[in-house]
Parts: structure tokens; sequence; C-alpha cells
């Protein structure tokens, strides 16, 4: 089945600086690419998700990258805000659903 | 719309009880699963249903583990008997296959079993 490494586990930085996340996948049919935060006793949501036609995708502050050839993705944080710190997960999946998910990464963004 | 809504979102049991968790999908959406959050395992997919019919089961750690989708809104997922392994938030979540593909998360059920 689907494998999702994701790091760092754990990530602090400044407010204003950027953060990256990185996630590698194993399986090649997985097209479908989301990240979900999820901040303290709260559930995940989804926050910027792209597909495997996709190189780039842009949202405000927020970008994701994929490079299918290598099987890895990143999450890019621009101009980091305290509110940005939470637990964010990548995740995998192919077009059946099921969803594949990274063990998470603390971010911690100090004022 | 409501959103996905889990019940209980707290429960306290002791070893050996059962405990039956329970899930109503949004209105619409198609695909259910069931994920349990640990610290040391992060999220792991128990099962999931599309159309009400089990797809995947396969994360299903055990034979005390059961889930049940008996209507297309609704499921539980039931552990009996329970031990404090089980410990954790259990989430559920839906989609609306095929175009949509975010996951909706409800609220999570935090289950502690002493």
């Amino acid at each position: 089945g689907e494998n999702v490494e994701q790091h760092p586990s754990t990530l602090s930085v400044q407010e204003g600086d950027s953060a990256v996340i990185k996630c590698t996948y194993s399986d090649s049919a997985s097209n479908y690419f989301p990240w979900y935060k999820q901040e303290l006793g709260k559930r995940p949501q989804l926050i910027i998700d792209i597909r495997s036609n996709v190189g780039e995708k842009k949202d405000q502050r927020i970008a994701v990258t994929l490079n299918k050839t290598a099987k890895h993705f990143s999450l890019h944080i621009t101009e980091t805000q305290p509110e940005d710190s939470a637990v964010y997960f990548c995740a995998a999946s192919m077009s059946a659903g099921k969803s594949t998910f990274g063990d998470g990464t603390t971010l911690t963004v100090k004022p | 719309d409501a959103g996905v809504i889990q019940s209980p979102r707290h429960e306290v049991t002791e070893m050996g009880q059962e405990v039956t968790l329970r899930c109503k999908l949004i209105s619409g959406h198609n695909s259910l699963f069931w994920y349990r959050q640990t610290m040391m395992r992060g999220l792991e997919l128990l099962i999931y249903f599309n159309n009400n019919v089990p797809i995947d089961d396969s994360g299903m750690p055990e034979d005390r583990f059961s889930a049940k989708m008996p209507n297309a809104s609704f499921s539980t997922l039931k552990i009996q008997p329970s031990e404090p392994r089980d410990s954790a938030v259990y989430f559920c979540a839906s989609y609306l296959p095929p175009g949509a593909r975010e996951l909706f998360f409800g609220e999570g059920s935090r289950l502690t079993v002493l």
C-alpha cells in the first residue's frame, strides 16, 4: 500500500519567516495530495491540495509544489504568523479515495 | 449544513466494556472514513465505506473492532471488549466523490479506556 513520509516532525520559526514541510510518497498511482491543518484539540481541516497534473499551486501565503518524478511534494508558508501554529499533515490518495497521511509536523511560530 | 457530527465527544470507560462511536455524514456525501489518531501512530485509517458498502477494512486492528453503515447518512464504530491501548481520538470523515476529494472531518470522539 501507499506509504507517506513527512519531515520535519517539529518546526519552530520566528514570526515573519517562511516554513517548509516536505513529504514523500511511494505509490506512483497516487494522484491527489492534500494538506490538512489541525489546531490543538480540533479536527483536521484542508488548507490546500494539488493534483498530479499540476506542479505548483498557491493560495495567498501558502503554496504547494509537486515533483511526480521524485514522488515528493512540499508545503510552503510565507510570512508566518502565530495563528499558523498547528500540526500539519500531508496525505496522498488515488482515485479510490483512501487517503494515507504522513505523521504530521508540529509548527510553532514564535512572536 | 452542520457538517460531520460525531458522538460522544468524550468517552471514559473501563477495560472490557463495549464502546460505540457514532457518526452522521454530511447530507449527500457517500463515502465515509473512520480514522484513529494517537501520538504514537498518527492518523490511521481503520475502514472506509462507499455507498454504504465497506471497501477496505484492512486497518481495523483486530476482531474487537467492527463498523457498520446501516444507511447512507449514519455509521457506527464498535469496540468490544475495549482495552487501554484503544485510547485515542477517533475521527470520521466524509466526502462526495468523484470530483470533490476534500475530506470533511467530524470533531472526533476522545476515548479513554481505564
